[in-house]
């Protein structure tokens, strides 16, 4: 079964400084990969997926993200934060030989301050 | 607006009572799926619906039934519900690979 891993738990960071947010993943098999955001009191929303092609995936609100299949590895990058990107963060997988069936990551929570 | 829809919002339950969670979209997705939300755990599936009349567990099921109505409405049933069913449920429905929509969740307190 596949698993995923976000190493930090919270991630204070200064308002237009850069934030990089890690997610490590185990699978035997291709995968699919993406990241949510959710803000206080809301559902997830989705913020960007990898499903197959250039490494690097752009997504909205400025995020971007790169899949690295060595190091099995899907960080999430913003050069520049704003006070509303303060939010919980979710790395997702989905094994392509199992459906659409997602396994979320612990979450990152985000606390932009000024 | 086209989306997830959840009811109820909140809901607070005396141990032991049986509820049922609401789910519908009207995206016309065939997948739809149950998640629990709990402090640094992130999202884990309770049970999920491929399609319409088709329903599978997930990782956490017990505890839990579910019914795919029909290809707008899947509903999360609680029989006997228990202290460790306090939670923030979340419905979403997908298609294809394009990602899931996410209703905005029960929050369910089993006192």
């Amino acid at each position: 079964a596949q698993s995923v891993t976000q190493l930090d738990s919270q991630v204070p960071v200064f308002e237009e400084a850069p934030v990089e947010l890690r997610c490590n993943y185990s699978s035997s098999v291709s995968v699919y990969l993406f990241w949510y955001v959710q803000y206080p009191n809301q559902g997830l929303q989705l913020l960007l997926k990898y499903l197959s092609g250039s490494t690097l995936v752009k997504g909205i609100n400025g995020f971007e993200a790169e899949f690295n299949k060595s190091q099995t590895s899907f960080h999430l990058r913003k050069p520049s934060v704003h006070i509303s990107d303060t939010a919980e963060y979710f790395c997702a997988v989905s094994v392509r030989a199992a459906g659409n069936k997602l396994t979320f990551g612990g979450g990152t929570r985000v606390l932009v301050k000024p | 607006n086209a989306g997830v829809t959840q009811t109820p919002k909140f809901q607070v339950l005396k141990t032991g009572q049986s509820m049922t969670l609401q789910c519908a979209q009207d995206m016309n997705h065939n997948s739809m799926y149950w998640y629990r939300q709990d402090p640094g755990m992130g999202l884990r599936l309770i049970y999920y619906s491929a399609s319409e009349g088709t329903t599978d567990k997930g990782e956490v099921p017990n505890g839990y039934n579910v019914s795919r109505l029909n290809k707008r409405e899947f509903s999360l049933r609680l029989e006997s519900a228990a202290p460790s069913q306090t939670s923030v449920y979340f419905c979403a429905s997908s298609e294809a690979w394009n990602g899931y929509t996410f209703g905005s969740g029960t929050r369910l307190t089993v006192v």
